[in-house]
């Protein structure tokens, strides 16, 4: 089956500066890579996502780049701001079986500081 | 209603215990999934549904069941409760591929 690995487990920045979270997949079959945001006591939130047909995506400050040779797509998020801080999770999607599989990664714990 | 709600937003169950978690959307999604997100190991899908009166297994199916009578509504339903199943619960509904989440139910059982 499909396994995500996300890096790092954890990441501080301060504002202003940028953030990068890394994720590869394993299964080449995987044709859609969306990325959550969740903050306490909330449940996770589509911030962006890409297809396997495209390589890199771009939504004000937030950016989605995918290799899909190398199978790994990394989320950029430029001028952090307190606001972003939160756990983000990666993902990697198929259809399988009739049902839409997503496997998720384990989360980035992000930080920003003031 | 607004989107996706969950019932009750916490609760401790004594093991052995019977319970349902609630799941109703307002979207007319016909996709719907339950996941449970435990620390270290991110999201884990437990059942889904793919339109009303069909339901399927996930990734980790054992201890737990659902039913699709309807469009808006998804219960999960803990037969007899175990430590084990002490995690956040999260529903969702999907449409092209976008999963769309609810606020969770915190489970502890005792």
């Amino acid at each position: 089956g499909e396994n995500v690995e996300q890096h790092p487990s954890t990441l501080s920045v301060q504002e202003g500066d940028s953030a990068v979270i890394k994720c590869t997949y394993s299964d080449s079959a995987s044709n859609y890579f969306p990325w959550y945001k969740q903050e306490l006591g909330k449940g996770p939130q589509l911030i962006i996502d890409i297809r396997s047909n495209v390589g890199e995506k771009k939504d004000q400050r937030i950016a989605v780049t995918l290799n899909k040779t190398a199978k790994h797509f990394s989320l950029h998020i430029t001028e952090t701001q307190p606001e972003d801080s939160a756990v983000y999770f990666c993902a990697a999607s198929m259809n399988s079986g009739g049902y839409q599989k997503v496997t998720f990664g384990t989360g980035t714990k992000l930080q920003v500081i003031p | 209603i607004a989107g996706i709600t969950q019932a009750p937003t916490s609760q401790i169950l004594a093991a052995g215990r019977r319970m349902t978690l609630r799941c109703t959307q307002d979207m007319r999604h016909n996709a719907m999934y339950w996941y449970r997100q435990d620390l270290g190991l991110g999201l884990r899908l437990i059942h889904y549904s793919n339109t009303a009166g069909t339901t399927g297994k996930g990734e980790v199916p054992d201890g737990y069941s659902v039913s699709r009578a309807n469009t808006d509504d998804f219960p999960l339903t803990l037969a007899s409760a175990v430590p084990s199943q002490t995690s956040v619960y999260f529903c969702a509904t999907e449409i092209h591929n976008e999963q769309f989440f609810g606020p969770g139910t915190r489970l502890t059982v005792l």
